[in-house]
């Protein structure tokens, strides 16, 4: 069965960082690309950022562009997102999402981390 | 705002059809990209509904239709039960972006 796991959201000051985690298991991770997708409170689902299955392409929003990095160890099964100079903006729950072979949409989802920046 | 359309909400009484549009432009849906929909109950895990524009994953009733024609999409529901009620948001490429992207998310409440 597959599984996947976010962990890492929690309050940060406006201008703060946080690393977010999601562990996939029941899957041959390294074979597929991942994502994190976020919702606001009150608002649509929004892709933030992409990374291919070896971790070599990665791919961003132009709203996180500069300020998210993503990343993944293979050898972990885990998916990793960096968020620094985070904005009131980025308050949303962030999902982690496995791709298809077809690079164009998700099978899987986690259940998310909630992200709120407050002061 | 988001980049693809669709309806805040839709209701329909049990055994009801219902169908839930999604509407984008030349750069997404207009251009090819195909368009995929996922179900979401809140405090659970998005699932995916329909790929490929009309394609079930093992799992999802046949009550689950969905269509592309032109600059949109619809999903269709038919035979409404209680367990439909939720959050549905479609998705698709947009070329000019260079992003994936989402519809606003469409709540259906069966009455």
């Amino acid at each position: 069965e597959v599984q996947l796991l976010e962990s890492g959201g929690g309050l940060v000051q406006p201008g703060g960082s946080l690393r977010l985690s999601c562990a996939a298991s029941g899957f041959t991770f390294s074979n597929y690309a991942m994502s994190w997708v976020r919702q606001a409170p009150g608002k649509g689902l929004e892709w933030v950022s992409a990374i291919s299955d070896s971790g070599g392409t990665t791919y961003y929003a132009d709203s996180v562009r500069g300020r998210f990095t993503i990343s993944r160890d293979n050898s972990k099964n885990t998916l990793y997102l960096q968020m620094s100079s985070l904005t009131a903006e980025d308050t949303a729950v962030y999902y982690c999402a496995k791709h298809t072979t077809n690079w164009y949409y998700f099978d899987y989802w986690g259940q998310g981390t909630l992200v709120t920046v407050s002061s | 705002q988001s980049v693809l359309t669709q309806p805040p909400s839709v209701s329909g009484a049990p055994g009801q059809r219902v169908t839930i549009s999604c509407t984008g432009s030349s750069t997404n849906i207009g251009a090819g990209y195909d368009v995929h929909w996922y179900k979401y109950v809140a405090g659970t895990a998005p699932k995916l509904l329909i790929y490929g524009n009309n394609n079930r994953p093992s799992g999802v009733p046949d009550r689950f239709s969905g269509s592309k024609s032109g600059t949109s999409a619809s999903l269709a529901i038919s035979g409404l039960q209680a367990e439909d009620e939720a959050d549905y948001h479609c998705q698709s490429y947009d070329r000019s972006l260079s992003a994936l992207v989402f519809g606003g998310g469409t709540k259906l409440t069966v009455l």
